[in-house]
């Protein structure tokens, strides 16, 4: 069974770091792309960031570029999220999710961690 | 960017209804060389992460009731619940994943009556 648990997350400041961790299990973790999804409160969702299986390439949404990175060890199947420079407007669920096999869609979500960035 | 625009925004439905709701592209999610129409629909529940449903605009994933039906080509898409059950009680998010960024609808809220 696929399984993606995500944590990290809390209550920060504006402008710090925060560092999330998604543990994945039930799958080949290094043969699969994997995402940051992310879903402000009573909103709708928002892709993020993208890494490939084998951390080769990454991409990210323009909301985030350049203060967000994505990374992965694949040792120890765990994808992360670096946030920096936090803004209230990246208070959000934050997702990570499994693209399937041979294309980009998310096939599978973990349960989500929570970030709230406030004074 | 891919913008996705999804109608209605909520609907209100008695069990046992038949439902349709709509997934606009403004471009072409249908990639000529393989013929595919790189679009997702995903349900999330209340108080749930989303789920994956339906991709390649028509292919419905295991274990999913056969009562979803994903259909469209291009840039217009639906979904159908031929027969909405009280589990289906949802907001359902259509996703294109043709080009990054990829993007999402804001949503069709489901109710029941």
């Amino acid at each position: 069974e696929v399984q993606l648990v995500e944590s990290g997350g809390g209550l920060v400041q504006p402008g710090s770091s925060l560092k999330l961790s998604c543990v994945a299990s039930g799958f080949t973790f290094s043969s699969y792309n994997m995402h940051w999804i992310r879903q402000a409160p009573k909103k709708g969702l928002e892709w993020i960031a993208l890494i490939y299986y084998d951390s080769s390439n990454k991409y990210y949404a323009d909301s985030v570029k350049g203060r967000f990175t994505i990374s992965r060890d694949n040792s120890k199947n765990t994808l992360y999220l670096e946030m920096n420079s936090l803004r209230s407007e990246d208070t959000a669920m934050y997702y990570c999710a499994k693209a399937a096999t041979g294309a980009w869609y998310f096939d599978y979500w973990g349960q989500g961690v929570m970030v709230t960035v406030s004074s | 960017d891919i913008v996705m625009t999804q109608t209605p925004s909520s609907q209100a439905v008695s069990a046992g209804e038949k439902v349709t709701m709509s997934c606009k592209s403004s471009q072409s999610l249908l990639y000529s060389e393989n013929k595919k129409n790189y679009l997702a629909w995903y349900q999330q529940k209340p108080g749930q992460s989303p789920k994956l449903l339906i991709s390649w605009a028509s292919t419905r994933e295991s274990g999913v009731p056969d009562r979803f039906i994903g259909s469209g080509s291009g840039t217009d898409f639906t979904l159908t619940i031929s027969s909405v059950q009280a589990e289906d009680l949802a907001v359902y998010y259509c996703e294109q994943y043709y080009d990054t960024p990829f993007t999402f609808g804001s949503g069709t809220k489901l109710e029941i009556k």
